[in-house]
């Protein structure tokens, strides 16, 4: 079954450093992938998705994530991080047969920035 | 366009009680799909409906379930609530519920069960 693994539950950066959030999917045939956000209180955004096209996929403020097939890898990263990127980050994946719309999500990894 | 939204936005129920939240898409879409999402489990897929239908159903006891009305509001019921249903339910939609679609959340409704 497609699984969705997310490291590292938290990390910390400081305001201005690089932002890289790790995203590994397992399946043989590489699903659809999408990164959200998911501010206090809040539902989720999609920041980005990648469904087969280019492998490196830009997305919202600044955000952007590179596919690799070789290494099942999604993952998301920012060149420069702001304290208002503070919040959850979650990883799914659309498998590409059966399933329909069901979304497999990471446990997700809280993103800290201080100053 | 207006976006998802969910009503209510909070609720508070005892055990054995019954809840139903209510979700509507954004204007045309036709798919609708709820997810629960727990500090324990994380976020779990429920079940999607697309035009009226339920299209797919995760891995959730018989006391969850759900309906899509014509004008693609969908409704979440939980019958006899247990203390392990606190969550915060989350419904998304998209236009025609193809996978490389995005689907868009709402703000979800906080379900408190004591």
């Amino acid at each position: 079954a497609q699984s969705v693994t997310q490291l590292g539950s938290h990390v910390s950066v400081s305001e201005g450093a690089l932002v890289l959030l790790r995203c590994n999917y397992s399946s043989s045939v590489p699903p659809y992938l999408f990164w959200y956000v998911q501010y206090p209180n809040q539902g989720l955004q999609l920041l980005l998705k990648y469904t087969s096209a280019a492998t490196l996929v830009k997305g919202i403020n600044g955000f952007e994530a590179e596919f690799k097939k070789s290494e099942t890898s999604f993952h998301l990263t920012k060149p420069s991080a702001h304290m208002s990127d503070a919040a959850e980050y979650f990883c799914a994946a659309k498998p590409f047969s059966g399933g329909y719309n069901k979304l497999i999500f990471g446990a997700g990894t809280r993103l800290a920035v201080h100053p | 366009k207006a976006g998802v939204t969910q009503t209510p936005r909070y609720l508070i129920k005892t055990r054995g009680q019954q809840v139903t939240l209510s979700c509507s898409p954004i204007s045309g879409h036709r798919s609708v799909s709820w997810y629960q999402q727990t500090p324990g489990q994380g976020l779990q897929f429920l079940f999607e409906y697309f035009s009226e239908t339920q299209r797919n159903k995760g891995n959730f006891p018989g006391r969850f379930s759900g309906r899509q009305f014509s004008n693609s509001r969908s409704e979440m019921n939980v019958s006899t609530l247990e203390l392990g249903d606190s969550a915060l339910y989350l419904c998304a939609s998209s236009s025609s519920g193809q996978r490389e679609e995005t689907q868009y959340f709402g703000p979800g409704t906080r379900l408190l069960v004591l």
